[in-house]
């Protein structure tokens, strides 16, 4: 399997701020994708970056990448109440048809 | 249909029971997983299926769990003989195929077993 790991584990902001959260993980990949999750339901994909790209952008989101170091991390910049939830990454491809998922990020951003 | 759909949303069952949950993935999608999520926990892989082939079951966590899929389509998980260790969120997810690396995977909501 492929784990993704993410830091912290929690993250407690003010509406405005930027988030800031961190992916890490072991073997080779394809790409890399990050989930949201709000009260302990369904994920929600937000956005996949490829192995052979370095950062990606949707909306406020920013992803980077970086397959020398195994990690990536999520930005969510301008933040708001409704951006509470746990984040999660996984990674895809690399061997292994099954992605894997760390216990996550807990955001809260105050209002 | 336009997502994943799991049925029944909430269960609620006494121990030494049988319960049976349901995903019903997007239309072409030709892999299937199940995952778990106990309180406060990540997701606990539990099984996969692509297309025609066996399935990798090597997440299941007893015997006591069993998962099926008809028709390359509807899967259903069965928890046999339910102890209360089995209490979590049992989540569905779908992609286009293990082969589409590209593309991510779409969750239904999530069936919240609880065993009493």
């Amino acid at each position: 399997s492929q784990q993704g790991e993410e830091d912290p584990q929690a993250l407690s902001i003010q509406e405005g701020e930027n988030a800031t959260m961190n992916c890490s993980y072991k073997t080779s990949i394809n790409n890399l994708q990050w989930y949201r999750q709000n009260s302990g339901r369904g994920l929600v994909h937000l956005i996949l970056i490829r192995s052979n790209e370095r950062e990606k952008h949707s909306g406020r989101l920013r992803v980077t990448l970086d397959t020398s170091k195994k990690s990536s991390s999520l930005l969510i910049t301008a933040s708001r109440a409704a951006d509470t939830a746990s984040y999660f990454c996984a990674r895809g491809g690399g061997g292994s048809y099954i992605p894997t998922f760390g216990r996550g990020t807990s955001l809260i951003v105050h209002p | 249909g336009a997502g994943v759909s799991q049925s029944p949303s909430n269960k609620v069952t006494e121990k030494g029971k049988d319960v049976e949950l349901r995903c019903d993935p997007i239309s072409g999608h030709t892999a299937l997983y199940w995952y778990r999520q106990s309180l406060g926990q990540g997701l606990e892989f539990l099984i996969y299926f692509q297309g025609n082939s066996a399935p990798d079951k090597s997440g299941l966590p007893s015997d006591r769990f069993s998962a099926e899929r008809t028709g390359g389509s509807v899967s259903t998980l069965t928890i046999q003989r339910t102890q209360q260790e089995d209490s979590a969120v049992y989540l569905c997810a779908s992609s286009l195929g293990a082969d589409r690396a590209d593309y991510g995977y779409t969750f239904g909501s999530g069936t919240r077993l609880t065993v009493v």
